[in-house]
């Protein structure tokens, strides 16, 4: 079955600064890969996804590239702020979602 | 619109007891929904893909004698817990793909079921 792999696990970075987080799959029949930011006692919320069809998708300060030869994605947040704080969860989809085991992003202002 | 809600938010109940916790499509219909188990500081981990009208596929490990999923309509699955032990308490979260308001493979989820175990 798929498997998902995350790095870093956690991430400090200064207010301004990019953050880059990366996920590896291992089924190459995987098509959908969605990242997940979550709060504490809440539910993922979808931030962004991309489909094996596309390289590349950008959303104001959030992207995610994909190489489907490599089986690896990547997620990129800009300008980061405090409120980008948070766990972010990588997941990698074809009929059910496996996800990675989640990044803890801390923005220090 | 694909809405998903979920109850209770929070149950407590003594070992040994049986909880049941609701997954509800609010606003679509869903033919599969899926429930997830996370623990604290760890990620989710699928426990089983449910299928309306028909018998739900666990994941490798989830005990399907234990964790009774039932999914008799297209806007309701529940998950009953059985015979719950202090490492059952968990954050249950269903999902459910509305292939009409996302992708195909985008899933809506609930906001999750705190259980624990005493």
């Amino acid at each position: 079955g798929e498997n998902v792999e995350q790095h870093p696990s956690t991430l400090s970075v200064q207010e301004g600064d990019s953050a880059v987080i990366k996920c590896t799959y291992s089924d190459s029949a995987s098509n959908y890969f969605p990242w997940y930011k979550q709060e504490l006692g809440k539910r993922p919320q979808l931030i962004i996804d991309i489909r094996s069809n596309v390289g590349e998708k950008k959303d104001q300060r959030i992207a995610v590239t994909l190489n489907k030869t490599a089986k690896h994605f990547s997620l990129h947040i800009t300008e980061t702020q405090p409120e980008d704080s948070a766990v972010y969860f990588c997941a990698a989809s074809k009929n059910d979602m496996r996800f990675g085991a989640g990044t803890r992003l801390t923005v220090k202002p | 619109g694909a809405v998903v809600s979920q109850h209770p938010s929070r149950v407590i109940c003594k070992s040994g007891t049986s909880v049941k916790i609701e997954c509800r499509s609010l606003d679509f219909q869903a033919t599969t929904m899926f429930w997830y188990r996370q623990f604290p500081k760890q990620s989710l981990m699928l426990m089983a893909t449910s299928n309306e009208g028909s018998k739900a596929t666990y994941e490798q490990g989830v005990e399907k004698d234990k964790f009774l999923i039932n999914h008799a309509s297209l806007t309701l699955s529940t998950l009953t817990v059985t015979s719950a032990h202090p490492e059952d308490s968990s954050f249950y979260i269903c999902s459910a793909r509305d292939p009409l308001a996302g992708g195909p493979n985008e899933q809506f989820f609930g906001p999750g079921t705190r259980l624990t175990v005493l």
